[in-house]
């Protein structure tokens, strides 16, 4: 079945730092590929998306790449915010592109950034 | 536009008892996913609705656990006899439609917790 594999945390930055988390994934299809955050006590909330291979999805400073021959979607920043301290989940869609909901997600990855 | 919304965001439960956690979709959303959390995990698929029927629900628990989202109300995702595993933060997240490049859209959760 589909998977996503995240690089493991917790990642700690000084602030304006450049910041990669890696994720890597397995799918028998074509999905596409998500980057949500999550800040404490709160929901997920979408960062950025990419819908086919060499796609850059971007937002708030942050993008990611979808790279069909290394299956990876690693995101990136080039110079982190205290405020961006959260967890970030990779995520893929159903391999049949039939509904964007249904999510296999990474184990998620904890960034703090100190100022 | 108001985003999905859960209740309770809290829920405390003794053990056999029943926890019912209801999430009402964005206006307009007419597809609705359920979610678990464990702690220091990713989430993890559980059931996907539209009104009236259940379409997927691979990844639900085969006892005790059951999902529907009625004609009218909020979808409800109901957990008989918990058990101290059963402690976790629930998501909903909704879809205007199955296909198509639309995202789906987190509410905050329910955060279960069983004594």
């Amino acid at each position: 079945g589909d998977s996503v594999t995240q690089m493991e945390g917790p990642v700690t930055l000084s602030e304006e730092a450049f910041l990669t988390i890696n994720c890597t994934y397995t799918a028998t299809g074509y999905p596409s590929l998500f980057w949500y955050v999550q800040y404490p006590g709160e929901g997920l909330q979408l960062l950025l998306k990419a819908t086919k291979a060499d796609d850059k999805g971007s937002n708030k400073g942050f993008e990611a790449t979808y790279r069909k021959e290394t299956t990876s979607f690693h995101l990136e920043k080039g110079s982190v915010q205290v405020s961006d301290s959260a967890v970030y989940f990779c995520a893929l869609s159903d391999s049949d592109g039939t509904s964007y909901g249904k999510l296999t997600f990474g184990q998620g990855t904890i960034l703090t950034v100190h100022p | 536009n108001a985003g999905v919304m859960q209740n309770p965001r809290h829920l405390v439960r003794r053990r056999g008892q029943e926890a019912r956690l209801r999430c009402s979709p964005m206006k307009g959303h007419s597809h609705v996913y359920w979610y678990r959390q464990l702690p220091e995990e990713g989430l993890k698929f559980m059931v996907y609705l539209q009104k009236e029927n259940i379409i997927d629900e691979s990844g639900m628990p085969k006892e005790r656990f059951s999902a529907e989202f009625p004609k009218e109300g909020p979808s409800i995702l109901r957990i008989q006899q918990v058990v101290r595993g059963d402690s976790a933060a629930y998501f909903c997240a909704s879809s205007p439609l199955r296909t198509g490049q639309t995202e789906a859209f987190f509410g905050q959760g329910t955060r279960l917790t069983v004594v």
